[in-house]
């Protein structure tokens, strides 16, 4: 299957500062990727779909000021945590679609302290 | 009404034995449907996608798709340890995001 990769795996930031989280597709071009979020026991939950070249669609619920998302290229999709606070503390996976089916990245695991 | 509707679990089975994990929807017009398969403290992994009613099988996972009755299933075959995990079920309408359902968490017991 396709390949996703996701760096840093695992951050510890100190409550204030912001976080970046990188998604890279590696062996094909991805205009669309998607974030999710997952907290323990519970399930996936959508943030946001990122589009190559141009904004990204946020689901409801999610600040779009709190979580930037940029997608300068086919390849790579960026999130940044602004202002991290302790309830940010999360798995933050990727996924992009090559040819309809959706592969994940390996996460993110964040911890904000 | 969810979108993606998946047995709350848990269901727990003995080595060797059948699995079978079911998934409903709602949208009529969804066209693809996947299974995947997530550990604890990792991410999912694509273990089937089916997109015509019948049966697809692959080793020991079988995907049944009946789009009448809007009811996808995973049957997992002699069943193993290492099969314990969390199952999702995704339904995709266009060539666009999926919806996933909550999972069901599948225990095997030795």
């Amino acid at each position: 299957g396709a390949v996703v990769s996701q760096h840093p795996s695992r951050v510890i930031c100190k409550s204030g500062t912001s976080v970046k989280i990188e998604c890279r597709s590696l062996d094909f071009q991805a205009t669309t990727m998607f974030w999710y979020r997952q907290f323990p026991k519970q399930s996936l939950m959508l943030m946001a779909t990122s589009n190559e070249g141009s904004k990204a669609t946020y689901e409801q619920g999610v600040e779009k000021d709190k979580f930037l998302i940029n997608h300068a290229s086919l390849t790579l999709s960026t999130l940044t945590v602004t202002s991290a606070h302790p309830e940010d503390s999360s798995f933050y996976i990727c996924s992009a679609m090559p040819m309809e089916t959706q592969y994940f990245g390996p996460g993110t695991r964040l911890l904000v302290l | 009404q969810k979108e993606v509707e998946q047995n709350s679990g848990p269901l727990s089975v003995p080595e060797g034995a059948i699995a079978s994990l079911n998934c409903t929807y709602s949208d009529r017009g969804s066209q693809s449907f996947f299974w995947y398969r997530q550990y604890s403290g990792k991410s999912p992994e694509l273990i089937m996608s089916i997109y015509s009613n019948g049966d697809k099988e692959d080793g020991r996972f079988t995907a049944q798709l009946n789009k009448a009755s809007q009811y996808v299933s995973l049957l997992i075959r002699d069943s193993q340890p290492s099969d314990s995990a969390t199952y999702l079920c995704a339904v995709t309408v266009n060539a666009g995001k999926s919806t996933f359902g909550d999972g069901t968490t599948l225990t095997v017991k030795p």
